[in-house]
Formats: C-alpha cells, structure tokens, sequence
C-alpha cells in the first residue's frame, strides 16, 4: 500500500452544508492531489499541491478549496455543498524525485475514495 | 471539453479473447501515457505507461500501441481473464507539468468465463 488514507469513506449531506474531506500521506511525498470521478466523465483534476502551503487550481475547482499546512495532509473543502458535488472523490500522490518509489515519474498512487452525497 | 477521449465506454469479452481500449488526444506536448486499472470499491493503479518514443509497449498480457501521428494510443489485453474485469482509464500529461493526469472517460470490461 502507497500510505494513503482519506477520510471519511462516506459520507452524506445536506445542500448548502460545509464539508471537508481529508486526505494523510505517510509517504512524505511532495505531490499531492484531489481528484472526482463521475460516470462518463473520469478521473477530473480538482486542485493539487506541489509542496507545503502550495497549491493550485485543477480543471473543475470551482466551488472548492485545499489547504496543506503538512506534508502529510491535503485537505478538499466544499464552503456550501451543492448536489452537483455528489461524486466519488480520490486523493493521489507523487514523488517525481523518486524513481525507487514509483515505476516511472508520472505514476500516481491513490487512495480508496470518499463517496459524498449532497442531497 | 475533455482533451482525452476514450472509447468504448463498455466491453464485454469472453475469456481468452482480446480487449482493445482506444483513445485519442489533442495536447501535442502531451509527453506520458498511462493506462489505470480500476477495480470496484478501490482507487486506480497503474497499470502500463508508454512515451511518445516508442510505438508499443508490452508488459505480460497487456499491450499499449501509440501512434504519434493520428494522436491515438491503445490498450490490448491479450487472453483476457475474468481477473481483468475492472474500469481502465487512459490518461495523458506533459511531465514536466507535476504529473498532473488527463483522464479519459474510462471503459468498463467485463470477462466472461
């Protein structure tokens, strides 16, 4: 196992409701990201972070926002759930100074996902 | 607008038979290609990669053909198992981009024995 936990597993909510969803690393590796996954669209790039308090915007950020104030710990928070963010959600790291670690530069090991519900 | 289009969404197969997942891209400084095996409840690994310098790559059963020309890449699972019944997502990215991966929409097979 890469060392990748998220959590929770489950969870299920009102619209309009904060959520927050945690992702903890004990790979100490730089990368780290938040990924949806929906029915006919993939695996869709929410934000990611390069290192500690270092963030960025991925193709569907809108109506979320991340903090990593430790390496080990990327947070996904909805300020207001809509049932359009009901999806499965997955976090992933990558470590592209570690070719030991990983079979080529560009892999990505992810955890089990957090399926949110917003209804 | 998706810039990794994957094809067919389903596919079914009979044991020992071939599995052919297509997909085609259009960022031309895409420079990693990677194929992710998906099984129910779990998060995608990986699964076979390639770079635009070769034109196949093979690892056991499983095969990628890339044409840099057409911008088109292939998964072929030769002797397909029921074993092999999972979601597969092709994905692309620059690397030098922080491995920021593209996805297709995946493809769900399914192995009959």
């Amino acid at each position: 196992d890469a060392g990748i936990t998220q959590s929770p597993r489950h969870k299920v909510t009102e619209t309009g409701t904060p959520v927050t969803l945690r992702c903890h690393q004990t790979e100490n590796h730089r990368y780290m990201y938040w990924y949806r996954q929906d029915p006919g669209h993939g695996l869709r790039l929410i934000h990611y972070s390069y290192g500690v308090k270092d963030t960025d915007k991925g193709e569907v950020s809108d109506g979320y926002s991340v903090s990593r104030s430790k390496t080990e710990d990327f947070l996904l928070t909805l300020e207001s759930a809509t049932s359009s963010q009901t999806s499965v959600y997955f976090c992933a790291i990558s470590d592209l100074s570690s070719l030991r670690r990983f079979r080529s530069p560009g892999e990505l090991f992810f955890g089990e996902g957090s399926r949110l519900t917003v209804l | 607008q998706q810039q990794v289009k994957q094809s067919p969404q389903s596919l079914i197969v009979q044991k020992g038979g071939i599995s052919i997942i297509n997909c085609a891209y259009e960022n031309t400084a895409f420079d990693y290609f990677p194929w992710y095996q998906q099984f129910p409840g779990k998060g995608p690994a990986l699964l076979i990669a390639i770079r635009p310098d070769v034109s196949e790559k093979k690892e056991g059963r499983f095969t990628i053909s890339f044409n840099k020309s057409a911008k088109q890449f292939s998964l072929h699972i030769m002797d397909s198992q029921p074993g092999d019944s999972a979601t597969y997502f092709c994905a692309a990215t620059e690397e030098t981009s922080g491995s920021r991966l593209t996805f297709g929409e995946g493809t769900q097979l399914t192995v009959n024995p």
